[in-house]
C-alpha cells in the first residue's frame, strides 16, 4: 500500500516555465487537495476534489490548474510559474464525508521559481 | 479573521511537562483533524475528532462542538514530541462539497 505519491520531491523551475506536481493514492480516496506552505502561515489549500471530474478553487488558487479524471490522480500544474510560487506543496486525500476519514498526506515537494 | 486559529504559536517546555496545544474555529464543521509535522517536512495524521474525547498513548484530544474549540494534550513530555502540530477543520464548501482548512501551526520544542 503507497499511499499518497507525490513527485518531483525538489524542483528548480525559470519564471515563466510550466510544470506539473503529480500525485497518486491507492486507497480509493474521493477526497484530494493540494496545499502550499509558506513559512508562518500554514498550509493553504488551493485546489481540491471530493471525486473524479469534480474539483473546486481552494483559498489560492490563481496560478495553478487542476483536473481529476481518475479518482486515484489529482495533477497539480503551474502553467507559467512566478517567484511568487516558491513554496512546499503537498497533495493529501481522505474519505470524503463521515468518521473514520483519516488525512493521508504526501511527502511535499519543495519548488523553487528563480 | 482566520477561520482557524491556534495557540500558542510557539511552546518551549521541559522534558516530562504536561502540554496543551489549543484549536478554536468560527465555522460548522464535520470534523477536526490534529497533525504533526517534524522538521524535514512530513505530515502524520495524529487524530480526527467530530466529538468528545480520543487518547492515543501520551497523546489525548478533545473537542467542544458547541464552543467550536478543541485542544491536544501531550503528557509526560519528551523531545522526540518536538514537531510543528497542526490544527485542520473540516467544513462545508461550495455545492454540498468539503474542504479543509488549517491553522498556522504550534511549535512545540521539547527540552531535555
Amino acid at each position: 500500500n503507497a499511499g499518497v505519491t507525490q513527485t518531483p520531491k525538489f524542483q528548480v523551475l525559470k519564471t515563466g516555465q510550466s510544470m506539473t506536481l503529480q500525485c497518486a493514492q491507492d486507497m480509493n480516496h474521493e477526497y484530494m487537495s493540494w496545499y502550499r506552505q509558506d513559512p508562518g502561515m500554514g498550509l493553504r489549500l488551493i485546489h481540491y476534489s471530493v471525486g473524479a471530474g469534480i474539483t473546486d478553487q481552494g483559498e489560492v488558487p490563481n496560478g495553478y490548474n487542476v483536473s481529476r479524471s481518475t479518482t486515484e490522480d489529482f495533477p497539480l500544474r503551474l502553467l507559467s510559474a512566478a517567484p511568487s510560487q516558491t513554496s512546499v506543496y503537498f497533495c493529501a486525500s481522505s474519505y470524503a464525508g463521515g468518521s473514520g476519514n483519516t488525512i493521508y498526506f504526501g511527502e511535499g515537494s519543495w519548488l523553487t521559481v528563480v | 479573521k482566520n477561520e482557524v486559529e491556534q495557540s500558542p504559536q510557539n511552546l518551549t517546555a521541559q522534558e516530562g511537562e504536561f502540554i496543551t496545544i489549543n484549536c478554536s474555529y468560527s465555522v460548522g464543521i464535520s470534523a477536526l483533524h490534529w497533525l504533526q509535522q517534524h522538521p524535514g517536512g512530513g505530515i502524520v495524521s495524529l487524530f480526527m475528532l467530530s466529538s468528545g474525547k480520543k487518547k492515543h498513548g501520551r497523546l489525548i484530544a478533545t473537542i467542544n462542538i458547541q464552543e467550536k474549540h478543541s485542544s491536544l494534550h501531550i503528557t509526560a513530555s519528551h523531545p522526540r514530541d518536538s514537531a510543528v502540530y497542526i490544527c485542520a477543520v473540516r467544513s462545508w464548501a461550495n455545492f454540498g462539497n468539503e474542504k479543509l482548512t488549517f491553522g498556522t501551526g504550534t511549535r512545540l520544542t521539547i527540552i531535555p
